[in-house]
């Protein structure tokens, strides 16, 4: 069982509200990501992290933001909710690749947000 | 283009018995390529790891197979069991950049019943 944890686990908002998405891993990682999933669809990259201060956008264009204050926490912040940001978010941490091609990335229980 | 495309996309079977989930890949180069389980309303969870030179990784009941020549895997569950009801997700590496970019399949959901 990873030790990466998500807060809160369920949120329904409404429209226009701004919010936050918690991530913390006590694993020391380096790197972390947070990855947005629908139902019965692929997980998609939004945003990544390789250290303190690092952040980038993933593949899916997302209007959130991150940031990377410290090594444990990643929080994800939606300035102003909107219906088509319902889904479920996921955050992962990885240590940095033992040079082996084997890094492995350990996901949070994630969290489901509907946008009213 | 990359992708990863599982088959088949659902699956019912009885407890006990056994079953095989199918994953393709056109993702280039490749570097490895894991199965993940992921619980209904929980993150996805490790289950086996393959590099290109790894032909076949067990972890319990779960054996995944991978032949990269005709980039092809497959994860097989033995004597299924209820928790097994889960969504099996191949999820492919590349070496193309540092990041090492994840490409992910759309899982397959396994329901087990008794």
């Amino acid at each position: 069982e990873a030790d990466i944890y998500q807060t809160p686990r369920y949120l329904v908002i409404g429209t226009g509200k701004k919010i936050t998405l918690e991530c913390s891993q006590t694993m020391g990682h380096d790197k972390m990501y947070w990855y947005q999933q629908d139902p019965g669809m692929e997980l998609h990259l939004i945003h990544y992290s390789y250290g303190v201060n690092s952040t980038e956008k993933g593949d899916l264009s997302s209007e959130s933001t991150v940031s990377r204050i410290r090594t444990e926490h990643f929080p994800l912040t939606l300035e102003s909710a909107r219906p088509s940001h319902t889904s479920q978010y996921l955050c992962a941490s990885s240590e940095s690749d033992p040079g082996q091609g084997k890094e492995t990335q350990y996901f949070g229980p994630g969290t489901r947000l509907l946008v009213l | 283009k990359n992708q990863v495309e599982q088959s088949p996309q659902s699956l019912i079977i009885l407890e006990g018995k056994n079953c095989t989930l199918q994953c393709n890949y056109t993702v280039s180069p490749f570097s490895n390529l894991r199965w993940y389980k992921q619980d209904t309303g929980r993150g996805p969870v490790s289950l086996t790891i393959m590099t290109f030179s790894e032909n076949t990784k067990s972890n319990g009941r779960y054996t995944a197979t991978l032949d990269a020549d005709t980039k092809q895997s497959s994860l097989h569950i033995t004597a299924s069991q209820l928790s097994d009801s889960a969504s099996y997700i191949c999820v492919v590496s590349d070496r193309g950049s540092t990041l090492g970019r994840l490409y992910f399949g759309r899982g397959t959901q396994l329901t087990v019943w008794p």
